[in-house]
């Protein structure tokens, strides 16, 4: 059975600060992992990562992929309050179509 | 403006009523899902569909149907609404299954009575 886990479940930061947000996981035949963002409305995506080592960069967030120990990590560098969301990472599996999301981690950036 | 849309944003309704939440995209996406997303149980798929009459089970299909029968639209049934189905329900889609990114309708809030 394929498992999503992302850590921390909740963190509170003060603006400025930097965060590391986890997110390991087991598929059998892995293809991407997509990061998403939510707000108070449906998710937006972020990233889609394919490879390991290559980091995808937006702005102050970034990500990357390690195939070989089945992570990500998604930073965000100098925080602000529109920052705070639940974040969601989904693997993408080549053996079937169904998409797994993780339970997210719940961020709020206070001023 | 491409998009996912879905109808209704909100709906209460009482044990046992059938219902039906409508989602529509017009970007000629060829797989759609099925979400509902609970406190501490995070996203959680219910059905999708690979292209038209195409479907399949999600994590949480009890309760739940499908139907593809056009491209652009993959509507949702409740046939016999039960309270555990009280959930915020998303609607998404994308290119395909290759792993491109998927858009997610607005959202319906479903409260069963």
């Amino acid at each position: 059975e394929d498992k999503v886990v992302q850590s921390p479940l909740s963190l509170v930061v003060h603006e400025g600060d930097t965060v590391t947000l986890n997110c390991s996981y087991e598929v059998t035949n892995f293809r991407s992992l997509l990061w998403y963002k939510q707000e108070k409305k449906a998710p937006t995506f972020l990233f889609m990562l394919t490879s390991s080592g290559i980091e995808k960069k937006s702005g102050r967030l970034s990500s990357i992929l390690d195939k070989k120990e089945l992570f990500s990590i998604l930073n965000i560098t100098a925080t602000q309050t529109g920052d705070s969301a639940i974040y969601l990472c989904a693997p993408n599996s080549n053996s079937g179509y169904a998409l797994n999301f993780g339970k997210g981690t719940s961020l709020l950036v206070t001023p | 403006e491409a998009q996912v849309t879905q109808n209704p944003r909100y709906l209460i309704t009482v044990t046992g009523k059938k219902l039906t939440v409508t989602c529509s995209q017009n970007m000629n996406h060829e797989y759609m899902s099925w979400y509902r997303q609970d406190p501490g149980l995070g996203l959680r798929q219910i059905y999708y569909s690979m292209n038209v009459e195409v479907t399949d089970k999600g994590d949480v299909p009890e309760g739940y149907k499908v139907s593809r029968k056009e491209k652009r639209n993959f509507p949702l049934i409740l046939e016999s609404p039960s309270p555990n189905q009280t959930s915020l329900y998303f609607c998404a889609s994308s290119l395909d299954t290759s792993g491109y990114e998927q858009y997610f309708g607005p959202g319906t809030r479903l409260t069963v009575t």
